[in-house]
């Protein structure tokens, strides 16, 4: 099976930067992906990692290390329209085409 | 359209009635899925259709959940006697279904509350 933990909520300043981490256990292994839900919307995509490393897009940076089972979501200059909440998930090797997805961390920014 | 739509938006219904949830995916786009979300949940997977057909109706919690998909576009995911704990907003996402990234494109959600 698979399964993916992450913090359930987060609290940070305007400006600042937070991390988001996110442990992944799975049969196999072909990506990490990040989405983002505001309360009441449709989640919209952040993110993907296949492979170890950093990749950064504007303000939000995600990084992945295949080795440790591990990867993080990291949001620097926080703005109020940040708090949202953010999941992790996992697309196995399987050829199951579905994400499974972590419950989520509520970030809340505060001013 | 320009993204996913989802239809209703809302539904509230009677214990043991059956419903219907519409998905029209971005144009072009051969993967769609379902997921469900329970309240301060996660997604939860549901079934995954390339074009027409079902290759993993995995997730599908029990014999009252059905889905389909026609023209390679819309799809109906119905649920049958429908159950309290079937309360939950049902998504939709769509995408390319490239090996790679195949980034998936959700919906706004239907709302389901069961009485």
């Amino acid at each position: 099976g698979q399964s993916l933990e992450q913090p359930s909520e987060v609290t940070a300043v305007e400006g600042a930067i937070v991390q988001i981490n996110c442990t992944y256990q799975t049969s196999g292994f072909y990506g990490l992906s990040w989405y983002q839900q505001h309360d009441g919307g449709a989640p919209t995509f952040l993110s993907y990692n296949a492979l170890d490393g950093l990749e950064e897009t504007g303000r939000f940076s995600s990084f992945l290390s295949r080795s440790d089972s591990y990867g993080y979501l990291l949001l620097q200059e926080l703005q109020m329209k940040d708090s949202a909440s953010y999941f992790c998930a996992v697309r196995d090797d399987t050829g199951r085409r579905a994400l499974t997805f972590g419950s989520g961390t509520r970030l809340q920014v505060q001013p | 359209g320009a993204g996913v739509s989802q239809s209703p938006s809302n539904k509230v219904t009677e214990k043991g009635k059956d419903v219907e949830l519409r998905c029209d995916p971005i144009s072009g786009h051969t993967a769609l899925y379902w997921y469900r979300q329970r309240l301060g949940q996660g997604l939860e997977f549901l079934i995954y259709f390339q074009g027409n057909s079902a290759p993993d109706k995995s997730g599908l919690p029990s014999d009252r959940f059905s889905a389909e998909r026609t023209g390679e576009s819309v799809s109906t995911l119905t649920i049958q006697r429908t159950q309290q704990e079937d309360s939950a907003v049902y998504l939709c996402a769509s995408s390319l279904a490239l090996a790679a990234t195949d980034t998936q494109y959700f919906g706004p959600g239907t709302r389901l509350t069961v009485l």
